[in-house]
């Protein structure tokens, strides 16, 4: 039963590794999102995608990058982790479309660390 | 530009009583949705229910109600008879229209309750 999925649910990595973060949803959703979560920040957008090879900056884009080659994986890229890029990474995927009905599937979270 | 207002600080409630939990929205868009998600510790975002602009009545899941107030531009979410398994942090957001528009989400209330 499960939709979307993220392939690590905690990960270490140290500063200045090149980390991904990969994700999967089985929906046949066109769209397809990468929040971070901090305490007392909520859900901050990084990038999402509105179709295959297709990508847009979100709130936080600096030091992330993604890929999505195919319609059902959006990977998520730390080019060179540091420090400040500690925290809860979520994945989401939507149906397109007008008109405002449709929310999000979330995967259940990678929390990673960069030490 | 959307913008989504929690402010409460973290709410108790105690076992089998009623709670507000409450969100305030900001949006130009004449059409738009509303949307309440819970996280528990474990971290993912189960949504709880929905709410469109146009809708004449509150929508209702369940012990989760969304009191609608379109003049004050409030979405509060109200949960009956509470559970311990309602602790978690719960999550105000809104859609736009568009048919690549984007949740935005709010900060997010700590909802505790008490046997």
């Amino acid at each position: 039963d499960v939709k979307v999925t993220q392939s690590s649910r905690y990960l270490v990595k140290r500063t200045g590794e090149k980390v991904f973060l990969e994700c999967v949803q089985d929906m046949d959703h066109e769209n397809m999102f990468w929040y971070r979560q901090d305490p007392g920040l909520g859900l901050r957008l990084i990038y999402f995608s509105y179709d295959v090879k297709m990508k847009e900056k979100g709130d936080i884009p600096e030091g992330y990058s993604v890929s999505r080659e195919k319609k059902e994986r959006f990977s998520l890229i730390l080019e060179s982790a540091s420090t400040n890029q500690t925290s809860m990474y979520l994945c989401a995927s939507s149906f397109a479309g007008f008109g405002s009905t449709y929310g999000y599937t979330f995967g259940s979270g990678t929390r990673l660390t960069v030490v | 530009a959307q913008k989504i207002t929690q402010t409460q600080p973290g709410m108790f409630v105690q076992e089998k009583e009623a709670v507000t939990l409450d969100c305030t929205y900001d949006t130009s868009d004449q059409s738009y949705g509303l949307f309440w998600y819970k996280q528990p510790s474990s971290g993912e975002m189960i949504f709880l229910i929905y709410q469109g602009s146009y809708d004449e009545q509150n929508a209702t899941e369940g012990r989760y109600s969304l009191n609608f107030q379109k003049a004050r531009k409030s979405a509060n979410l109200v949960i009956s008879a509470s559970q311990l398994g309602d602790s978690a942090m719960y999550f105000c957001a809104m859609r736009g229209t568009g048919a690549n528009s984007k949740l935005t989400f709010g900060k997010g209330i700590t909802l505790s309750v008490r046997p």
